[in-house]
């Protein structure tokens, strides 16, 4: 079955830019999409179609794709950015999600 | 306004069954896959099934298959999971979700399932 790899956690300073990879084979291929999830609230989507931010969400947030590895890349940290991250992609017509960045804003 | 809010989740035991209900409000149901994802205590996001807009398209990741059945109500704008055979395994958040594209752009509060003796 279809992996998404992501680094269990990542630390960035406010104000300064955070990059999260989701791995996957040929993950250029598809489309990746982010998910933000703060503690025991609903996952919020962040990034669509690679790229595309949702409206309501802040262009500090920005998103790549290239390869086997999609990058989620947040500019000028700030405190309300910490939370988990997961990427998601499409694999023979089921979703699979990666597994999940800690960002934590110190 | 987007609105999902699932109910049905409860305690039940190792083998017994459960049935899900996600009600959707604040946009038309019947142009949206909907989808079914679950979050086990502390770990990450799994998803479970989808299902297309008229029902007649249904698909589940492998450790629920058989198990499992997403189906959806047009009329009443509720999709539901009826699960069977549940384990221990199956403990977990079970959040509805609305597909748009490729992406899930709209999640409910979950509901809670508890497989324990």
């Amino acid at each position: 079955s279809y992996e998404l790899t992501q680094p269990p956690s990542v630390s960035v300073s406010p104000g300064q830019t955070a990059s999260i990879t989701c791995s996957g084979d040929k993950l250029g291929d598809k489309y990746a999409s982010w998910y933000q999830q703060k503690p025991g609230r609903s996952p919020v989507l962040v990034i669509y179609q690679d790229k595309r931010r949702p409206s309501g969400i802040p262009e500090r947030f920005s998103g790549s794709n290239s390869g086997n590895t999609a990058t989620l890349t947040i500019s000028g940290t700030q405190a309300m950015d910490e939370a988990d991250y997961y990427c998601q992609t499409w694999d023979s017509s089921t979703a699979v999600f990666g597994t999940g960045t800690k960002v934590t804003v110190l | 306004e987007v609105q999902l809010v699932e109910s049905g989740g409860s305690l039940v035991q190792p083998g017994g069954s459960l049935r899900l209900y996600c009600a959707a409000s604040g946009f038309t149901f019947t142009n949206y896959w909907m989808s079914w994802v679950r979050q086990a205590p502390g770990k990450g996001l799994e998803w479970v099934a989808n299902v297309n807009q008229d029902g007649s398209k249904k698909y589940y990741v492998d450790s629920v298959k058989g198990r499992f059945t997403i189906s959806r109500d047009n009329a009443k704008n509720s999709l539901y999971l009826q699960m069977n055979s549940l384990r221990a395994e199956d403990t977990a958040l079970y959040f509805c979700a609305r597909e748009n594209g490729n992406s899930s752009d709209s999640w409910g509060q979950g509901t809670l399932v508890t497989v324990s003796s």
